[in-house]
């Protein structure tokens, strides 16, 4: 079965430590993705990636880490210095780097932050 | 940068009535426009896009969506709502050229039986 995994399902956090959500995906597709998501704040995009080894910044890229060292892998490292990290991630992939495409989506990590 | 209103915040329908899902755009070129739908708790599911072509489109679960250039919409239509399609849906605009995905709010839909 093709489809993109994400784990854990829920994760909790102390105040000052990092943390790494984990996105993998089987489709063979070349971009992908990190979201966070708020009540009534739709999605904001964190981080994206066109090929393995490059990524770019979204909007909202500060106290976020991440790395593709691999084309089916893409982990989120949600940093100390993220100030307000309780909130609900997802990660999706695209079939192309070039030009707007479908993006499908896994069924996201929700962190708390205690 | 492309932007995406979606002015309801949550809406009520009854079961077997009609619906409509508003969702206006702001793109200076033709966009790439999208519907997804997430039950709680839930990833996103695409229910249908539009590209180019006919300006209406049909979409899985009876959905479909018109494009309407001239008032900048996107709205997202189903002549018979079930129980089932009670979740939240969002409305996305993508540049022809690059995945730069712009996404709405949000619409939440309540069904009464």
């Amino acid at each position: 079965d093709g489809g993109i995994t994400q784990s854990p399902k829920y994760l909790f956090r102390k105040e000052g430590q990092n943390v790494t959500l984990s996105c993998e995906q089987n489709l063979n597709h070349d971009a992908m993705y990190w979201y966070r998501q708020d009540p009534g704040q739709g999605l904001r995009l964190i981080y994206y990636s066109q090929i393995v080894n490059d990524f770019q910044k979204g909007d909202i890229a500060e106290g976020y880490s991440v790395s593709r060292e691999k084309k089916e892998s893409f982990p989120l490292t949600v940093t100390s210095a993220q100030k307000n990290p309780t909130a609900f991630y997802l990660c999706a992939s695209s079939p192309s780097s070039m030009g707007a495409d479908t993006q499908y989506f896994g069924p996201g990590t929700r962190l708390t932050v205690l | 940068a492309q932007s995406v209103t979606q002015p309801d915040i949550h809406i009520t329908v009854s079961e077997g009535a009609s619906l409509e899902l508003r969702c206006n755009y702001s793109y200076g070129a033709t966009p790439y426009l999208f519907w997804y739908v997430q039950s709680p708790g839930q990833g996103l599911q695409l229910l249908l896009k539009y590209f180019s072509g006919d300006t209406l489109v049909q979409g899985i679960k009876g959905f479909e969506a018109e494009f309407k250039r001239s008032q900048s919409s996107f709205n997202l239509r189903k002549p018979s709502v079930h129980w089932s399609d009670a979740a939240e849906y969002f409305c996305a605009v993508a540049k022809y050229n690059n995945n730069d995905m712009r996404f709405g709010a949000g619409t939440r839909l309540t069904v009464k039986p």
